[in-house]
């Protein structure tokens, strides 16, 4: 089993529809949930850290469900210039190891 | 001013061939990584400096070896380079145990 598991995709989103996709982790003792957020041929980049009690950023929501090992990542109002792999990305014991999901490609459409 | 920059961006090179990608960063971070992405899209940490120490060895083979110079470079050489080299590779860099890495524009290297 993969330590980071995500649906590849791609959601198909229409512009201004929501889209909520999740992502799950094998180690329980896994410490710092974050999100990235890849364009195409682009490096990653941070879009959000997950905090235990859920965080919002602006139209991005995500949870973090301790008991059953995943995170979450809501997108309200999807804007075309969300369209980009989403990564989730989990922390794990010392030496700051970051470990990546394969990542969900979500597509917004006019 | 680009935090993280890598060069080259580009390498095609030929089976057998010995390359290496540097990786300097302006941000005054001490910790340090190099990531590959394979054609599946998965990063996958292979080492991970802190001041210049090798923190993370993951299982890489030892024909790839990391060199840091100093805390604001981290250096990858590749001897005998394989077909199932081919890949993007990404240079990061952290500040200690904080949550964001910062990531290079990556290299593109293509084994022939």
């Amino acid at each position: 089993r993969k330590e980071v598991e995500q649906d590849p995709g791609p959601f198909n989103v229409p512009e201004g529809a929501t889209v909520a996709f999740n992502c799950t982790y094998s180690n329980s003792a896994s410490q710092s949930f974050f999100w990235y957020r890849q364009d195409c041929r682009k490096e990653p980049k941070l879009l959000m850290s997950v905090y235990s009690s859920g965080n919002e950023d602006g139209r991005f929501t995500a949870q973090l469900n301790r008991a059953s090992q995943y995170i979450s990542l809501l997108i309200r109002d999807s804007k075309l210039s969300d369209s980009a792999t989403y990564l989730c990305v989990v922390k794990t014991g010392a030496g700051n190891k970051l470990t990546f999901g394969g990542g969900t490609r979500v597509l917004v459409k006019p | 001013d680009t935090a993280v920059s890598q060069t080259p961006k580009y390498l095609v090179t030929q089976m057998g061939n010995d390359k290496s990608i540097k990786c300097e960063q302006n941000l005054g971070h001490d910790t340090m990584y190099w990531y590959k992405q394979d054609s599946k899209k998965f990063l996958k940490i292979m080492f991970s400096y802190n001041n210049k120490e090798l923190i993370i060895n993951e299982t890489v083979p030892n024909r790839f070896s990391p060199k840091s110079p100093d805390k604001a470079h981290l250096n990858l050489h590749i001897n005998s380079l394989e077909l199932g080299d081919s890949a993007v590779y990404f240079c990061a860099s952290s500040q200690g145990e904080g949550p964001e890495a910062f990531f290079g524009q990556g290299t593109r290297l293509t084994v022939v």
